[in-house]
């Protein structure tokens, strides 16, 4: 399978808990997005990193959230201190910039976060 | 501000006919790109179409159809002979500055389930 991999595809954690996400992108994507989608609702953006560079944090990105992609591959997303509200779907997508030009975004199946 | 508006919240045809998805958007920007992508209970969301701003040409794809109209902010997308296969949340999206410059990421509006009944 050669699309966008996000890991556990299911989480549930207890309020005040901390939650990792993996996303791995299509390999020879230097651009890697995450999204959260609440039930109802369109994706809205979190953040982006080109490479390794975090390029952009949207302000939904409170600073419980915490995103990485260390070596310009995988990215992590974590939640500290998880509340109610923080339950959603969290999604992973991936592009190539390219000079002046982005590609499509291809999407993974998500992650789908449940705080009890 | 951008923004994305698509009013139907939810749409149920039978099969075999044909049903539009309306999408508005907003933008101060005269460079920007459009998007269509699909969404199956799988939760993955399949990308369609993407539109520059300078095209406004209709474009067909199988059974999908999509009418962007400058004039009105508007960017429709026609199933022709709907297929169980069909039934899925729909989001229209936009990106503003060539897709990238600053800005990366992707508005996408609220979407439109559309329920396709055999």
């Amino acid at each position: 399978d050669t699309g966008v991999s996000q890991d556990p595809r299911h989480k549930i954690t207890k309020r005040g808990q901390n939650v990792t996400f993996r996303c791995d992108p299509i390999s020879e994507h230097n651009r890697l997005y995450w999204y959260r989608q609440t039930l109802g609702q369109g994706p809205e953006f979190l953040t982006y990193f080109q490479n390794e560079a975090q390029l952009e944090k949207s302000r939904l990105l409170s600073d419980r959230f915490s995103a990485e992609r260390p070596k310009g591959s995988f990215s992590t997303l974590e939640i500290q201190r998880t509340e109610q509200g923080d339950s959603a779907m969290y999604l992973c997508a991936s592009s190539t910039w390219q000079g002046n030009m982005n590609t499509e975004a291809f999407f993974g199946q998500g992650t789908r976060l449940t705080v009890v | 501000a951008q923004k994305v508006t698509q009013a139907q919240t939810e749409i149920s045809v039978v099969e075999k006919e044909d049903v539009t998805l309306d999408c508005v958007y907003e933008t101060r920007d005269t460079t920007y790109y459009l998007f269509w992508y699909k969404q199956p209970p799988s939760g993955e969301l399949v990308f369609l179409i993407r539109r520059n701003s300078f095209d406004e040409q209709n474009e067909i794809s199988g059974r999908y159809s999509w009418n962007f109209q400058k004039s009105t902010s508007s960017f429709n997308f026609t199933i022709t002979a709907s297929q169980v296969v069909d039934s899925a949340v729909y989001f229209c999206a936009l990106s503003e500055k060539n897709y990238g410059g600053s800005q990366g990421n992707l508005i996408f509006g609220k979407g439109t389930k559309l329920s396709v009944k055999p």
